[in-house]
């Protein structure tokens, strides 16, 4: 089982629409959790970090269920700007080690 | 303007040919760390350091070596290069802590023939 798993899409939605993103991790003893994006073939950057209480920064939602080791993303109002491969990223432990899922794409369509 | 920078963007050598890809980061940061990315496999964790002179293994460190003589460089070190090792490199850097962002550098697309 991988440590990090994520649906791989592709999600292919029209403009506007709402999308949401799951994932779940392996190891209870995770400590902090985060969304990447990364364009095609160019480097991950940080969306947002996903904290127990959820949070929130504009259109995008993140949730955190450490009971069921579960981690969302939701974007509402889709912009085709927002076409990427979204990553699910968990860390944890002494070695302050990042461990990616495979990513999901997302596709807006006009 | 904080950045990590990784040289060279794209490079295509043959088996065995030893080869270097550098990684700077003007951040200060004490961790860094270098990963590559293959289709279906996501990002993979070659090699970490979190400070000078301390360097350990990631998931597939095999094939590789690294460095870590001052804080701001991180190189990557291909003694050997196989067709196998044919994938998109990433270096990364950020500070120790649960809550730390991770700067990533734009990647070295290497293609081993």
């Amino acid at each position: 089982r991988k440590e990090v798993e994520q649906d791989p899409g592709p999600f292919n939605v029209p403009e506007g629409a709402t999308v949401a993103f799951n994932c779940t991790y392996s190891n209870s003893a995770s400590q902090s959790f985060f969304w990447y994006r990364q364009d095609c073939r160019k480097e991950p950057k940080l969306l947002m970090s996903v904290y127990s209480s959820g949070n929130e920064d504009g259109r995008f939602t993140a949730q955190l269920n450490r009971a069921s080791q579960y981690i969302s993303l939701l974007i509402r109002d889709s912009k085709l700007s927002d076409s990427a491969t979204y990553l699910c990223v968990v860390r944890g432990g002494a070695t302050n080690k990042l461990i990616f899922g495979t990513g999901t794409l997302l596709a807006v369509q006009p | 303007e904080a950045q990590v920078t990784q040289n060279p963007r794209y490079l295509i050598t043959v088996t065995g040919k030893k080869l270097t890809v550098t990684c700077s980061q003007n951040m200060n940061h004490e961790y860094m760390s270098w990963y590559r990315q293959d289709p279906g496999l996501g990002l993979r964790q070659i090699y970490y350091s979190m400070n000078v002179e301390v360097t350990d293994k990631g998931d597939v460190p095999e094939g590789y070596k690294v460095s870590r003589k001052e804080k701001r460089n991180f190189p990557l070190i291909l003694e050997s290069p196989s067709p196998n090792q044919t994938s998109l490199y990433f270096c990364a850097s950020s500070f120790v802590g649960r809550n730390t962002e991770a700067f990533f550098g734009q990647g070295t697309r290497l293609t081993v023939v």
